[in-house]
């Protein structure tokens, strides 16, 4: 099946750019999702990226597809303290079914 | 705020129970999916509805059931309650079968029921 990879945890400090990575398996799937999570919250959609492009911006934040490296990452510019939360990374296939990693712990440090 | 609402938010059950957990889905789409994403993971799909069918099942017992009606709203019934069932169970909603790179590709997830199984 699907495997989606992602560090557990990185801690910056307030002000520095963050970057959380993922690797995944599927090279057939369609779009790339970054999903945030506070605690006892549900999961919020940061953004997403078509497989068929290689970078996209959203104010803050720049995701990166590496297609070849089954790569993508997530940049978040000037962190703040209210970016601390878990980002999941996700794989959807083309039957609209998520795959998701773990997720990253972002501690953001005033 | 996604449109997509769950019910109940929290729920307590005993082992060998049954308990069902609702979802409406956001206006205009026409697909249901659920997860449930236990305590330090990430949320694992357990099946997925479209137009009132079962249309992709996750590695999940047949004790976990679900129904989408009509309204495209969705319901996931858990019968025999085991302790590691506690988890967040969420519920995504999307549209299906349209053309790549519309907006309309987005998936939205409500904010989930915490399920704890005494």
């Amino acid at each position: 099946g699907e495997d989606v990879e992602q560090s557990l945890f990185l801690s910056v400090r307030e002000g520095d750019s963050s970057v959380i990575n993922c690797t995944y398996t599927d090279s057939s799937s369609t779009y790339l999702y970054w999903y945030k999570q506070e605690p006892g919250a549900g999961l919020q959609l940061l953004t997403y990226i078509f497989s068929n492009m290689d970078m996209k911006q959203d104010q803050r934040l720049t995701v990166l597809l590496n297609k070849k490296d089954k790569h993508l990452s997530l940049r978040i510019a000037d962190t703040q303290t209210g970016d601390s939360a878990i980002y999941f990374c996700a794989e959807r296939d083309n039957f609209n079914k998520f795959y998701f990693g773990s997720g990253t712990k972002l501690n953001v440090k005033p | 705020e996604t449109g997509v609402t769950q019910s109940p938010t929290h729920l307590i059950k005993t082992r060998g129970q049954q308990v069902t957990l609702r979802c409406s889905s956001q206006s205009g789409h026409n697909t249901v999916s659920w997860y449930q994403q236990a305590l330090g993971q990430g949320p694992q799909f357990i099946f997925q509805y479209y137009r009132e069918e079962e249309n992709g099942r996750g590695n999940f017992p047949p004790r976990f059931s679900g129904l989408q009606f009509p309204n495209y709203s969705s319901e996931l019934n858990v019968n025999a309650l085991e302790l590691d069932d506690s988890a967040l169970y969420l519920c995504a909603s999307s549209l299906a079968g349209i053309p790549p790179g519309r907006r309309d590709t987005e998936a939205f997830f409500g904010q989930g029921t915490r399920l704890t199984v005494v």
